[in-house]
């Protein structure tokens, strides 16, 4: 049983470019989380999904961000006209049902914005 | 929303002792605190977990406290050894969960 997939694992972008991170969950779980790790600090929660639908996006910047897990395929969260702050670590976690049940994190996508 | 502040920042202990980290919870309704190890260049990991029916679990090593009154949960770690060093988040949850900000354990030999 693959554990939760993110890909790329690294990702370089020119300011103004889009940068589009994919997020397989685990077999069985149906719920999705986006968190954001600058260098040195803590998880930043971004959004919570569930299968077609944004359950809480209130981590989210309101302009440039957007996030979507389709009924079929991987989560994506999509950064338009990326800039140099958007560069980061992005972990993708998911559950089983609620966060109640603990959650597995993927690898992560470190973005980089040049 | 859940705030979660997690003390100390680094900690830095000789192989062998022990290692305590604290962090304390803003909303009465959570009730469920993981925590998270996670090594450079890695995803954090879930060590251990605690839910709010429960003060106190054991794993090996590793344990873990919880007061609800005070709103504040520990983890324990004992006979710390060179593997140990990483970067150690607690977690609280209601409907999704948030993250304190991280403490960074060495353990020298």
């Amino acid at each position: 049983n693959a554990g939760v997939m993110q890909n790329p694992r690294h990702l370089v972008r020119r300011r103004g470019q889009e940068a589009r991170l994919r997020c397989s969950p685990m077999k069985g779980h149906s719920h999705v989380y986006w968190y954001r790790q600058l260098p040195e600090e803590g998880l930043k929660f971004m959004v919570y999904l569930q299968k077609e639908n944004i359950i809480d996006e209130s981590g989210m910047p309101k302009e440039r961000f957007s996030a979507e897990f389709p009924k079929e395929g991987p989560s994506i969260l999509r950064i338009q006209q990326v800039v140099r702050g958007d560069s980061a670590a992005y972990f993708c976690a998911s559950s089983q049902a609620d966060s109640n049940y603990g959650y597995t994190f993927g690898s992560g996508t470190r973005l980089t914005v040049v | 929303g859940e705030n979660v502040e997690q003390h100390p920042s680094t900690l830095s202990v000789q192989e062998g002792d022990s290692a305590v980290i604290k962090c304390t919870y803003s909303d009465s309704a959570s009730n469920y605190f993981p925590w998270y190890k996670q090594e450079l260049g890695k995803g954090p990991q879930l060590i251990i977990d605690i839910r709010s029916n429960v003060g106190e679990k054991k794993d090996q090593r590793i344990a873990v406290t919880l007061n609800k009154t005070a709103k504040h949960f520990s983890l324990h770690i004992t006979e710390t050894q060179p593997e140990d060093s990483a970067v150690y988040f607690c977690a609280a949850s209601i409907d999704d969960m948030r993250f304190g900000a991280g403490t960074r354990l060495t353990v020298k030999p």
